[in-house]
């Protein structure tokens, strides 16, 4: 089955600076690759998302690109504010609606 | 309001009780889902249902139970559950068709086993 490998598992940050989260997959059938955003006690909710026959899509201050011959995907938010502090998850999948998520990014935007 | 309920929102069992968690989603879609969210393992898939169908089972132990009676409502019927089973339940649902798609998640059922 899948696997999804997801790094760093902590990222800290000055307000205003990027922040760059990677993600590697296993399975090549993978052809869907969100990012969800989860804040503390709340529910995972989608930032952004990629297909596979999309090298890089972007959305105000977010982008993610695909690179499927290393099979890797990457986050990218610009311009960091206090309340993009939150964990991050990538997650890939098939066909099958078998959607598999990394371990998580737990990213702190300091003022 | 994203469409997708669960209850309770909070449980706490003994290892010999028989409890069930409850999801209902309201957006018309043909697939859901249960995660288990903890510490260890964050979002770790447990099992789909693709229009009523398990499509998948991720090697989940035979104490957790899912059943599927119709495309809005899935249910996690728990039995002889072990402490190592606390986490957050996570339900979701997406349209299911033509594969892939974005999944929407409920609030989540904190289970706590003593």
């Amino acid at each position: 089955g899948e696997n999804v490998e997801q790094h760093p598992s902590t990222l800290s940050v000055q307000e205003g600076d990027s922040a760059v989260i990677k993600c590697t997959y296993s399975d090549s059938a993978s052809n869907y690759f969100p990012w969800y955003k989860q804040e503390l006690g709340k529910r995972p909710q989608l930032i952004i998302d990629i297909r596979s026959n999309v090298g890089e899509k972007k959305d105000q201050r977010i982008a993610v690109t695909l690179n499927k011959t290393a099979k890797h995907f990457s986050l990218h938010i610009t311009e960091t504010q206090p309340e993009d502090s939150a964990v991050y998850f990538c997650a890939a999948s098939t066909n099958n609606n078998d959607m598999r998520f990394g371990a998580g990014t737990r990213l702190t935007v300091k003022p | 309001e994203t469409g997708v309920t669960q209850t309770p929102r909070h449980l706490v069992m003994g290892m010999t009780n028989k409890k069930s968690l409850k999801c209902e989603q309201h957006l018309g879609h043909n697939a859901m889902y249960w995660y288990k969210q903890s510490a260890k393992k964050p979002l770790e898939l447990m099992f789909v249902y693709n229009f009523k169908e398990q499509t998948e089972n991720n090697s989940v132990p035979s104490r957790f139970s899912p059943e599927c009676p119709n495309s809005s409502h899935l249910f996690l019927h728990l039995h002889t559950l072990q402490p190592e089973d606390s986490a957050l339940y996570l339900c979701a649902s997406s349209p299911g068709q033509g594969g892939s798609g974005e999944l929407f998640f409920g609030e989540g059922s904190r289970l706590t086993v003593l």
